[in-house]
């Protein structure tokens, strides 16, 4: 089945530092990818998507590229603020394969000031 | 709606009683997934709508949880003779479309006691 691998957290960097998340997915036929993010004390929200290779998602200031050949959508981010702190979440939506939602397990991040 | 609703926001339970968390998805999105979020741990999928059915039930932990869906939008999740490890947060979300990116609601945080 469609599987979701992403950095193990938690994360701790300085303000204005550079920021890369890991994901890697398994699936069959051609998915949606998505980053979400979870701040403390909210739920979940959107921050980027990708629907096919090589589609770059961007949102305020993230950024994520669809890798079809190393199944890869690592989000990146030039330089993080103390209000980036939250958890993140890979995510990949499949309506040809598992119809569920996949989900990683989350990569907690802490930017000190 | 604006946002997928779901109520209780908090639900306080003694272990043995039964519970029932509503769900009130976007106007119009035809595909609604129930998902729960234990202390520290990833999203774990539970039950997927399409329409009124649930083609998916594959998450569902034990035959103490149950969910229907009725007219297309409102879902109900309920969890009979609950248990302290049922103690989570359930989150609501729903799409357009199967595979599509989902929109999420704040959650119901379950404590059961």
């Amino acid at each position: 089945g469609d599987s979701v691998t992403q950095m193990e957290g938690p994360v701790t960097l300085s303000e204005e530092a550079f920021l890369t998340i890991n994901c890697t997915y398994t699936a069959t036929g051609y998915p949606s990818l998505f980053w979400y993010v979870q701040y403390p004390g909210e739920g979940l929200q959107l921050l980027l998507k990708a629907t096919k290779a090589d589609d770059k998602g961007s949102n305020k200031g993230f950024e994520a590229t669809y890798r079809k050949e190393t199944t890869s959508f690592h989000l990146e981010k030039g330089s993080v603020q103390v209000s980036d702190s939250a958890v993140y979440f890979c995510a990949l939506g499949n309506g040809a394969g598992s119809y569920q939602l996949t989900f990683g397990k989350g990569t907690k991040l802490s930017v000190i000031p | 709606g604006a946002g997928v609703s779901q109520s209780p926001s908090n639900k306080v339970t003694e272990k043995g009683k039964d519970v029932e968390l509503r769900c009130d998805p976007i106007s119009g999105h035809t595909a609604l997934y129930w998902y729960r979020q234990s202390l520290g741990q990833g999203l774990e999928f539970l039950i997927y709508f399409q329409g009124n059915s649930a083609p998916d039930k594959s998450g569902l932990p034990s035959d103490r949880f149950s969910a229907e869906r009725t007219g297309g939008s409102v879902s109900t999740l309920t969890i009979q003779r609950t248990q302290q490890e049922d103690s989570a947060v359930y989150l609501c979300a729903s799409s357009l479309v199967t595979g599509a990116e989902a929109f999420f609601g704040q959650g119901t945080r379950l404590t059961v006691v």
